[in-house]
């Protein structure tokens, strides 16, 4: 079964970090670009940032550049949201995705992240 | 950045009626490949989002047949030619022509 399953969420304070990761079975990952997309509470869709298959290619929305870094470990069949100086307005589910011809045909399940004193 | 304007964003439907969801974008979506980067997705109430539509109007592997998506450039439409009950949720359009992505508001379908 193609999957894809986040982990890595919960309670950090203003200014701290956490590494979001997202496990894919059932699929050649290394074959995939791959996407990171959150959804603040009661809000839409927020596309965050994609990487190429190799990593050789990395995209980010402006809100997260500097502060945020995606990578993947293809041996392991693994992407990573490394994200520091969080922020209040970073609360949302993080979602990670995988991309074929230009959308996102699998999604995880999420996972929630809350930036709070 | 791309911006995305959906409309309605509130959408009371009656089971068995079509329905349809507008969406605009701030500058063509239309590639020099002829596809338009346009995807629609459908998310339901406390799930993930799913892809219903993607380069305009190839539908995805496993969504029905009365989903379709439609337009070109800058106009496109979600269309459910008989609403079902298990329609419900949020739809969004997105476009993947340039980063950042950007996704509309969103519409929100309900059963009258």
């Amino acid at each position: 079964e193609v999957q894809l399953v986040e982990s890595g969420g919960g309670l950090v304070q203003p200014g701290g970090s956490l590494r979001l990761s997202c496990a894919a079975s059932g699929f050649t990952f290394s074959n995939y670009w791959m996407t990171w997309v959150r959804q603040a509470p009661g809000k839409g869709l927020e596309w965050v940032a994609s990487i190429k298959q190799d990593g050789s290619d990395r995209k980010y929305v402006d809100s997260v550049r500097g502060r945020f870094t995606i990578s993947r470990d293809n041996a392991k069949n693994s992407l990573y949201l490394q994200m520091n100086s969080l922020r209040v307005e970073d609360t949302a589910v993080y979602y990670c995705g995988r991309s074929v011809k230009s959308a996102y045909d699998i999604w995880g399940q999420g996972t929630m992240v809350i930036v709070s004193s | 950045d791309i911006v995305m304007t959906q409309s309605p964003l509130s959408l009371p439907v009656t089971p068995g009626e079509p329905a349809s969801i507008s969406c605009r974008s701030s500058q063509s979506l239309l590639k020099s490949d002829g596809y338009n980067y346009l995807d629609w997705y459908l998310q339901k109430p406390g799930q993930s989002p799913q892809l219903l539509i993607y380069l305009g109007s190839d539908r995805a592997s496993g969504v029905p047949d009365r989903f379709s998506g439609s337009g070109s450039g800058t106009d496109f439409t979600l269309k459910i030619s008989r609403v079902e009950a298990e329609d419900v949720g949020v739809y969004y359009c997105m476009q993947a022509l340039l980063s950042p992505i950007t996704f509309g508001q969103g519409t929100r379908l309900e059963i009258k």
